[in-house]
């Protein structure tokens, strides 16, 4: 049972330069998420998905894009890498509910130079 | 809106003594608590949950936490420590309009010393 995999698990990016961070839940669970981490700032919320073809903005979208096509899959896109997105990458999947804990892949950490 | 705050960014402590992680959250509903934790160059695991009923939860690897309702609180500790528990700890709360999304703490980074 893989729950949530991400890839890459590393990636430096120069600025400007565009990449696509993977993420695939096997759990059919319906809402998928993408948190940064940095330092002392705990997860903040990047977008997240209610079910295929539905996405939404968290609380730091500017400079990401994401789509959801399948109820597997949801990756993000970085359209133009600057410095400011140099962070930890975790995507994170759930039943859809309040109630139900996210489960979480193990992280990209992406280096912008 | 609903929000977290860890209250400790940082704990150290000595082996096999107890802990406590302190996690207060505002919230206008009815909400969902959780606790999870950070192995250095790993994701997020849960370690606990509350949902409704016993205010009291027990989790994985000796932890257990008391919610607080009047307090808008939701502690984590452990009575005794081992090296192993080093790690980051976070809170999140959620509630049942948001289809799945948690709020997260900024994180305490507990530290056990031998």
């Amino acid at each position: 049972n893989a729950g949530v995999t991400q890839t890459p698990k590393f990636q430096v990016l120069k600025t400007g330069q565009s990449m696509t961070l993977q993420c695939a839940q096997d759990m059919n669970h319906e809402y998928m998420s993408w948190y940064r981490q940095d330092p002392g700032m705990g997860l903040r919320l990047i977008h997240y998905s209610v079910g295929a073809g539905i996405t939404d903005q968290g609380e730091v979208p500017n400079g990401y894009n994401v789509s959801r096509s399948t109820t597997e899959d949801f990756p993000l896109r970085l359209l133009s890498a600057a410095p400011s997105q140099t962070s930890v990458y975790f995507c994170a999947s759930n039943k859809g509910v309040g109630r139900s804990p996210l489960h979480f892949g193990n992280g990209t950490r992406l280096t912008v130079t | 809106a609903q929000s977290v705050t860890q209250l400790d960014s940082q704990v150290p402590v000595f082996e096999e003594a107890p802990v406590e992680l302190r996690c207060n959250y505002s919230s206008s509903v009815s909400v969902y608590l959780f606790w999870y934790v950070q192995y250095p160059n790993q994701g997020l695991q849960l370690l606990l949950k509350y949902l409704s009923g016993s205010t009291l939860v027990k989790g994985i690897n000796g932890f257990e936490a008391e919610f607080n309702k009047s307090q808008t609180s939701f502690h984590l500790r452990k009575p005794s420590v081992h090296i192993s528990d080093t790690a980051e700890y976070f809170c999140a709360v959620s509630d049942g309009t948001n289809a799945g999304k948690s709020t997260f703490g900024d994180g305490t980074t507990l530290t056990v010393k031998p």
